[in-house]
């Protein structure tokens, strides 16, 4: 199947700092990509739409200035996280579209 | 209520036994009803997917669909120490959507197989 990656696999930080997570298709491009959330034995939460050359879509409940989603090419979105807080550690998923949706291997923040 | 709800075990069988894993969903409308594995700190794999009611096989692999009860399955033949991790239930997030789509999870099974 068609791979996805995500970089980084795992970071830490200090509360308010800012953390970018990448997720790239690496074998086909993309013009759609998701972003889900996944708390500890939770299942996973669709964030937001990451469409390429245009603005995100966000679900109800997703802050949209907090979690800035950038779509700069058709291989590679971007997730920031503003201003990071403890309750935002969590594994952040994305999934690209190609036929079917192959979702990347996952980034562990742990906010401090 | 919860538009698709799953049991969340955690389930721990022998090898070789018969697992049964199962979802209910809520919107009668929606007609696309996918299984993903995912291991541990791994993304999630698509493992089948299904179209309106009935079976479908794929090797160890059954899912099964029943509109009626909005009720779905997937069973899992022969099962072995490989088979441990977490299984993921999911409708599309719109009636009529599809697989490639918004999804709509599960809260996912961990199933354990132990030797």
């Amino acid at each position: 199947g068609a791979v996805v990656s995500q970089h980084p696999s795992w970071v830490i930080c200090k509360s308010g700092t800012s953390v970018k997570i990448e997720c790239r298709s690496l074998d086909f491009q993309a013009t759609t990509m998701f972003w889900y959330r996944q708390f500890p034995k939770q299942s996973l939460m669709l964030m937001a739409t990451s469409n390429e050359g245009s603005k995100a879509t966000y679900e109800q409940g997703v802050e949209k200035d907090k979690f800035l989603i950038n779509h700069a090419s058709l291989t590679l979105s971007t997730l920031t996280v503003t201003s990071a807080h403890p309750e935002d550690s969590s594994f952040y998923i994305c999934s690209a579209i190609i036929n079917e949706q192959f979702f990347g291997p996952g980034t562990r923040l742990t906010v401090l | 209520q919860k538009e698709v709800e799953q049991d969340p075990g955690p389930l721990s069988v022998p090898e070789g036994a018969i697992v049964s894993l199962n979802c209910t969903y809520s919107n009668s409308a929606f007609q696309y009803f996918m299984w993903y594995r995912q291991y541990s700190r791994k993304g999630p794999e698509l493992l089948m997917y299904t179209y309106s009611s009935g079976n479908k096989e794929d090797g160890r692999f059954t899912a099964q669909v029943d509109k009626s009860s909005k009720y779905i399955s997937l069973f899992i033949r022969d099962s072995q120490p490989s088979d441990s991790a977490t299984y993921l239930c999911a409708t599309p997030s719109n009636a009529g959507g599809t697989s490639y789509g918004k999804l709509t999870f599960g809260q996912g099974t961990i199933l354990t197989v132990h030797p």
